[in-house]
């Protein structure tokens, strides 16, 4: 299993500033992810955090809206820049643990609640 | 990619059993079927998961279709607890990252 802790758990911010939210892991893991979770709706993958290269976004997403750094196995960051109150949304991190044969299983963080005014 | 199918919501009885359904008509083989839970105001957490075969766990059962196209998660006795959004999601082999859908709300009534 894995703990995962985030920072911060909440914040409120002004619009065209940027935010950067932490994801501590207790172990060391390879596969970490940034999901946001939009009000009311379900969880949509921003991007997978690789240790020492660059993120791979997935379509809709991109570096310079979300900038994500990974400088070793259990800390990353997800930048959420020149905000608009379209980015005001739940912000999770999670790490994947294989822990049986072609897979594994998925641990949450308990999100960044963040509102742009 | 593979996509599931899930009703919107659901309601139960607490101490009564709970039977969710998810249809994924277009799984490949290798896929195996997860399913996750999203307490109110929390990450999304673990449930259960499967291949081919039927599984049980503290939790839960997975209970999954010859075909695979379709599976059936099992609460045998729900609680006030487990009202949540419960997730069905086909696990991509690559890359370990999951594609979550819209889920079903399950809520549970005293």
């Amino acid at each position: 299993s894995a703990v995962i802790s985030q920072k911060p758990s909440r914040d409120i911010c002004q619009r065209g500033t940027s935010l950067t939210i932490q994801c501590q892991v207790d172990s060391q893991v390879t596969m970490m992810f940034w999901y946001r979770q939009q009000p009311g709706q379900s969880l949509t993958l921003i991007a997978t955090a690789n240790q020492g290269s660059e993120a791979t976004y997935e379509s809709g997403f991109v570096i310079d809206k979300f900038p994500i750094s990974r400088p070793n196995l259990t800390f990353s960051t997800l930048t959420v820049s020149n905000m608009s109150p379209e980015d005001s949304s739940i912000y999770l991190c999670s790490v994947a643990v294989t822990d049986y044969p072609g897979g594994g299983t998925q641990y949450f963080g308990p999100g960044t609640r963040l509102t742009v005014l | 990619d593979a996509k599931t199918t899930q009703p919107n919501s659901m309601e139960s009885n607490e101490e009564e059993p709970v039977h969710l359904p998810c249809n994924h008509s277009t799984i490949s083989g290798t896929d195996y079927i997860h399913w996750y839970r999203q307490l109110p105001s929390q990450g999304p957490e673990y449930v259960i998961h499967g291949l081919t075969s039927n599984v049980n766990n503290r939790m839960a059962s997975l209970a999954i279709a010859e075909d695979r196209k379709s599976s059936t998660l099992i609460l045998h006795r729900a609680t006030l607890r487990d009202a949540a959004v419960y997730y069905c999601i086909l696990y991509y082999n690559q890359g370990g990252k999951l594609i979550f859908g819209q889920g079903t709300e399950l809520s549970v009534k005293p």
